[in-house]
């Protein structure tokens, strides 16, 4: 299973653009992205998945290079609600696969 | 979307007693569960994988017999604490997931305080 690191924490401010990093360097050839957020006691909520290049939905965008051994995570225009901790996980996309969280990175979103 | 409910959302039992979990898949049929535990400011740690109509796996250092874990049906798994005690109090997470769905769906969490 892949493993993947994240910064512990990062800090901005409303209305700025939030780009969160994720290695995973021994990514597998079946392997996806996945990101979610977790607010306190709550659980995850999924965000975004992709596999390559850029994908984008309604609320944040997902760029991965073509070697796949990163990815970002770009969150437009947070704001205070984006407070949270963000997850980013890496596994196959059939029904069997384990979601291991690593450390998550935390955001802090100020006024 | 996928919607995975859980509950109870919280509860609060005493000491030696045991606690059920539900944990249902609403829109999707879900051929695979799994069980998290979270401490206050830790990750989520993944305690067993259960396939519908399987035993579960689980993973290293997780009592078996302790957290007894059953997927009965393709909607709906549960998680007992069993002769719980202070330590296992902690937040307990569902997520469930089918193949082609694209994705693990988590449910709200539940808040076990053994007193």
């Amino acid at each position: 299973l892949a493993k993947t690191t994240q910064p512990i924490s990062m800090d901005s401010y409303e209305g700025q653009e939030v780009n969160i990093t994720c290695s995973h360097n021994n990514i597998a050839t079946n392997d996806y992205i996945t990101w979610y957020q977790q607010f306190p006691s709550q659980g995850p909520r999924f965000i975004i998945q992709g596999y390559k290049t850029k994908v984008t939905n309604e609320v944040a965008s997902l760029f991965i290079p073509a070697d796949r051994k990163s990815s970002t995570l770009s969150l437009p225009r947070v704001s205070l609600s984006d407070t949270a901790v963000y997850y980013c996980l890496v596994g196959g996309v059939d029904s069997s696969y384990k979601l291991i969280f690593g450390s998550g990175t935390r955001l802090l979103v100020r006024p | 979307g996928a919607v995975v409910s859980q509950h109870p959302s919280r509860v609060i039992c005493k000491s030696g007693t045991s606690v059920k979990i539900e944990c249902r898949s609403l829109d999707f049929q879900a051929t695979t569960m799994f069980w998290y535990r979270q401490f206050p400011k830790q990750s989520l740690m993944l305690m067993a994988t259960s396939n519908e109509g399987s035993k579960a796996t689980y993973e290293q250092g997780v009592e078996k017999d302790k957290f007894l874990i059953n997927h009965a049906s393709l909607t709906l798994s549960t998680l007992t604490v069993t002769s719980a005690h202070p330590e296992d109090s902690s937040f307990y997470i569902c997520s469930a997931s089918q193949a082609g769905l694209g994705g693990a769906f988590f449910g709200q969490g539940t808040r076990l305080t053994v007193v």
